[in-house]
C-alpha cells in the first residue's frame, strides 16, 4: 500500500515534556509539510521541506522542531517551549510541482 | 492571514438537495485546489482547476474560478449523507511551485438523510 502514515493516531504529554509525532511516506515524494490544526478551524503550517536535509519554516514554527534525514520520513518534535500544543497535526508530501499534497491520518496531541 | 476564505462557515442541507460553497483568495494564483476532511481524518484531495481555467467537472463535483473576482465555488449536486465533512479551498503562491499550499477556513458541510 502507498501512503502516508502517522504514528501514534493519540498522544499525551505532560506539560514540560518534548514529544515527536512521526510521518512516513513511501510515495517517493520529495517535499513534505506539517500542520497544525485547532478545532473548528483551518490549517496553519508548521514547517516544510522540499527536499532532503532541508527545511523552512510555516507560518507557526515557535515551539517545534524537525529533520529531515531520509527522503521517506519527516519527523516533528513539539518542545516545550510550545505554549498551547493540544491541537491535531497532519503530515502531508508532495510529488515535484504538482502542488497536490497528500496527508496521513493525523495526530491527536493532548497535554495533560 | 489566510489566502483562502471559504463561505459560509457552515451549511446543513438534505440529501439530494445541491451544496455550493465559495472560496475567496486575495493574490495571484496558479492553481486553487479542493480538499475535503472528514471528521478526525486526514485531507483528501478533490479536484484542482488552474488559473486558465473556469470550470471543471469530476463526478458530481463542479468547480469554478472566477480570477477577476479572485473566487472560486464548488457545488456538489444531488449530495448524499456520505458528502457530509468539511471543505477546504487551498492555492500555491504564484511565483514558485511544488512548494506550499494556504488554506483556508473550510466549510462544514452536514447533509441530513
Amino acid at each position: 500500500d502507498g501512503g502516508i502514515t502517522q504514528s501514534p493516531k493519540y498522544l499525551f504529554r505532560k506539560e514540560g515534556q518534548n514529544v515527536t509525532l512521526s510521518c512516513e511516506q513511501n510515495l517517493n515524494h520529495d517535499a513534505m509539510y506539517w500542520y497544525r490544526q485547532d478545532p473548528g478551524q483551518g490549517l496553519r503550517l508548521i514547517y516544510y521541506s522540499q527536499i532532503v536535509n532541508d527545511f523552512q519554516k510555516g507560518d507557526i514554527a515557535e515551539g517545534y522542531s524537525v529533520s529531515r534525514e531520509k527522503k521517506e520520513s519527516f519527523p516533528l518534535t513539539v518542545t516545550s517551549a510550545q505554549k498551547n500544543p493540544t491541537a491535531f497535526y497532519l503530515c502531508a508530501s508532495m510529488r515535484g510541482s504538482t502542488d497536490t499534497q497528500y496527508f496521513g491520518p493525523g495526530t491527536r496531541l493532548t497535554v495533560l | 492571514s489566510q489566502q483562502g476564505e471559504e463561505d459560509p462557515q457552515a451549511l446543513s442541507i438534505q440529501e439530494g438537495e445541491n451544496a455550493t460553497m465559495n472560496c475567496s483568495y486575495k493574490t495571484s494564483i496558479n492553481n486553487l485546489q479542493w480538499y475535503r476532511q472528514n471528521s478526525g481524518r486526514g485531507l483528501v484531495h478533490l479536484i484542482l482547476i488552474r488559473s486558465n481555467e473556469r470550470e471543471k467537472h469530476s463526478g458530481r463535483l463542479r468547480v469554478t474560478l472566477d480570477t477577476s473576482k479572485k473566487s472560486s465555488s464548488l457545488l456538489i449536486t444531488a449530495s448524499r449523507a456520505a458528502d457530509t465533512a468539511s471543505y477546504f479551498c487551498a492555492t500555491p503562491p504564484q511565483e514558485t511551485s511544488g512548494s506550499r499550499l494556504t488554506f483556508g477556513e473550510g466549510t462544514q458541510l452536514t447533509v441530513n438523510p
